[in-house]
């Protein structure tokens, strides 16, 4: 069971958009709609901001969106805020016998 | 709202187990959802340990299959873990999780650490 591939580190102005990738396989990403992203800051929990691909859960922000096209998914964050700054990992679920895969990690810096 | 909060020890001898337990108030265990552990070594990235169905059915990382249980006590609505064998390269932040359909982990513990050492 391998990591899902995300780039180490991206870094945005603020105002800016910026997007992280997120590249699995067909077993995983690409063979189904359930693609979830988490942020976390130092120290704290991961928090949910995007569930089945493109769901946002209530209370997080509309600046934050998700997509995906075959085995890669991306996350969004647009009008880049100082507060975005944070990790960020994508997951993906991998059927009954794996089940579940995380990506490496991506630390967003808010220039 | 729902709460967990995670439990055990926070120093555990290499070759021993390791025995975490997740306490879960706002929501009944019994009422559905999986309820899973997540695992973060420090400075490092998050890992998926496994998920128990609120019925019991299991699921395990196929890496750490052969060390993992997962239960639940839907008598005191909470999960535990259980990791045997341990080692240095099981020192970690573990975390318990709520977890919707395809792996939505909606709620989240806070953490504890747990360092294998001698």
């Amino acid at each position: 069971q391998s990591a899902l591939t995300q780039p180490a580190s991206v870094s945005g102005s603020p105002g800016q958009s910026i997007t992280i990738s997120c590249t699995g396989t067909s077993s995983d990403v690409g063979g189904y709609n359930y693609v979830s992203w988490y942020q976390q800051h130092p120290g704290k929990a991961p928090k949910l901001m995007i569930y089945d691909v493109s769901k946002r859960p209530s209370g997080v922000s509309n600046r934050f969106s998700g997509s995906k096209s075959g085995n890669t998914a991306s996350l969004t964050i647009s009008g880049l805020q100082a507060e975005d700054e944070a990790d960020y990992y994508c997951c993906s679920y991998a059927g009954s016998s794996t089940f579940g895969v995380f990506g490496g990690g991506t630390k967003l810096t808010v220039l | 709202q729902v709460q967990l909060q995670e439990s055990g020890p926070g120093l555990v001898k290499p070759s021993e187990t390791l025995s975490l337990t997740c306490a879960v108030s706002g929501y009944s265990i019994s009422s559905g959802y999986y309820w899973g552990w997540i695992r973060q070594p420090p400075g490092k990235g998050l890992e998926w340990i496994g998920s128990i169905y609120h019925s019991g059915s299991t699921y395990y990382n196929p890496s750490l299959k052969s060390r993992v249980t997962i239960s639940v006590d839907t008598s005191k609505n909470q999960f535990s873990l259980k990791l045997s064998s341990v080692t240095a390269a099981d020192t970690a932040v573990y975390y318990c999780a709520r977890s919707g359909r395809g792996l939505r982990l909606d709620y989240w513990g806070q953490g504890t650490l747990v360092t294998v050492s001698s």
